[in-house]
């Protein structure tokens, strides 16, 4: 298994440009979560999912959009890329139950 | 919702064991703990999770008081690749709680040699 996959690894937008985050996982999880953590900072929850076609807000989901047609993918949408969305951006499945996440590698954006 | 508490740094000598605090005083009945760590700035990596009972597993133990209210994350052999910042996390259960994951800041765990 690959686990959760996360592309791309590095970008760099400009203002008011617009990209999708991409995740896959192979595990058949259920669960879905993106997540983004700034410098020195702990994670914050942007959006997750329950299972396909489920999304729902997390902490902090201004800016930011998702679906979740197929189980396996989860895309992050950024519509208006603002320098306050620089981060890194993780995604995380869980399978259900009291099963931990699992993470992928995230991507790290920068916006000028 | 349950927040955790810990300390912002720590040290241990590379062969020793770390014992890594973590303070939950507000956890109610159903929301289990936790651990992860995130080495450099890679995908928080899970180590442990637990709800009542002590648990162990091949990379640590965790060890969680009667009350509940706090908990410890014991890696029994450190070694330099164990360097790394460690999260405690409190989850309550059922799908609508998801939101409620909060990460707060954790503890830097620095392995010496």
């Amino acid at each position: 298994n690959a686990g959760v996959t996360q592309t791309p690894k590095f970008r760099i937008l400009k203002i008011g440009q617009s990209m999708t985050l991409q995740c896959t996982q192979d595990m058949n999880h259920n669960y879905m979560y993106w997540y983004r953590q700034d410098p020195g900072m702990g994670l914050k929850l942007i959006y997750y999912s329950v299972g396909a076609g489920i999304t729902d807000k997390g902490e902090v989901p201004n800016g930011y959009n998702v679906s979740r047609s197929t189980t396996e993918d989860f895309p992050l949408r950024l519509e208006l890329a603002a320098p306050s969305q620089t981060s890194v951006y993780f995604c995380a499945s869980r399978l259900g139950g009291d099963q931990p996440q699992h993470f992928g590698d995230g991507t790290r954006l920068s916006i000028l | 919702d349950a927040k955790t508490t810990q300390p912002p740094s720590m040290d241990c000598a590379e062969g020793r064991a770390a014992n890594l605090p973590c303070n939950h005083s507000t956890i109610s009945g159903n929301e289990y703990v936790y651990w992860y760590r995130q080495i450099h700035s890679q995908g928080p990596q899970y180590i442990i999770h637990g709800l009542k009972n002590n648990e162990t597993n091949e990379m640590a133990s965790l060890i969680i008081t009667e009350d509940r209210k706090s908990s410890t994350l014991i890696l029994p052999h450190a070694t330099l690749r164990d360097t790394a910042v460690y999260y405690c996390i409190v989850r309550p259960r059922g799908a609508g709680n998801n939101r409620k994951l909060i990460w707060g800041l954790g503890t830097s765990l620095a392995v010496n040699p």
